[in-house]
């Protein structure tokens, strides 16, 4: 089963933050979070790995809480370019499946 | 360099007829995928290759038939296309518990 991600959809005014929650039914290894701008293909942002470790992105940044299979990804001070699908994609046990959750529709706008 | 490089990037085809899409990463990974992205824009997974061996199969109806000829190489081959096959076909590749590149997408359209 496909994570959960909320809110499906978000408008936002340029400079406004934002934050879009990943949830899975299952234990996490790692969570990774992508971007996808309308006709192209996924683009990674960031990567949280079960024991604290992080790595991606400068301006964003995002939480794993483990006992909770939980992420959030923050992005602060938005920007026209953040516009896009957000996906979380998630690794339970075997790095062979990467999971993607529903994804969230962000909008910036002026 | 494209490090995951698809092709084609357009399949227009007529029901019932035979196609493939073809995938190449030039990263190393021993990892590779293919992912179906519908309409609704969900992001689903198909199959998971590591080392030329396949690892997961995600209920993909038999006329789906991945090849491996190689850990660099994934390939899709497509039986009796159906109206409902029309979608995006990304590929993807990844090393270890590291970040995954996706192709460009592959858009399949069946008439």
């Amino acid at each position: 089963q496909q994570p959960v991600q909320s809110p499906q959809a978000v408008i936002l005014r340029e400079g406004e933050d934002a934050v879009i929650n990943c949830s899975s039914s299952k234990a996490l290894y790692s969570v990774h979070w992508y971007r996808q701008k309308h006709g192209e293909a996924p683009v990674f942002l960031m990567i949280l790995l079960k024991g604290g470790e992080q790595k991606g992105h400068e301006k964003i940044s995002a939480s794993f809480n483990e006992k909770k299979q939980q992420s959030s990804l923050y992005l602060t001070a938005s920007q026209l370019s953040y516009s896009g699908t957000y996906f979380c994609g998630t690794e339970a046990g075997t790095a062979s499946k990467l999971t993607f959750g529903t994804g969230t529709r962000l909008q910036v706008t002026l | 360099d494209t490090a995951v490089s698809q092709t084609p990037k357009y399949l227009v085809t007529q029901m019932g007829n035979d196609k493939s899409i073809k995938c190449e990463q030039n990263l190393g990974h021993d990892t590779m995928y293919w992912y179906k992205q519908d309409s609704k824009k969900f992001l689903k997974i198909m199959f998971s290759y590591n080392n030329k061996e396949l690892i997961i199969n995600e209920t993909v109806p038999n006329r789906f038939s991945p090849k491996s000829p190689d850990k660099a190489h994934l390939n899709l081959h497509i039986n009796s296309l159906e109206l409902g096959d029309s979608a995006v076909y990304f590929c993807a590749s990844k090393g270890g518990r590291a970040e995954a590149f996706f192709g460009q997408g592959t858009r399949l359209t069946v008439v």
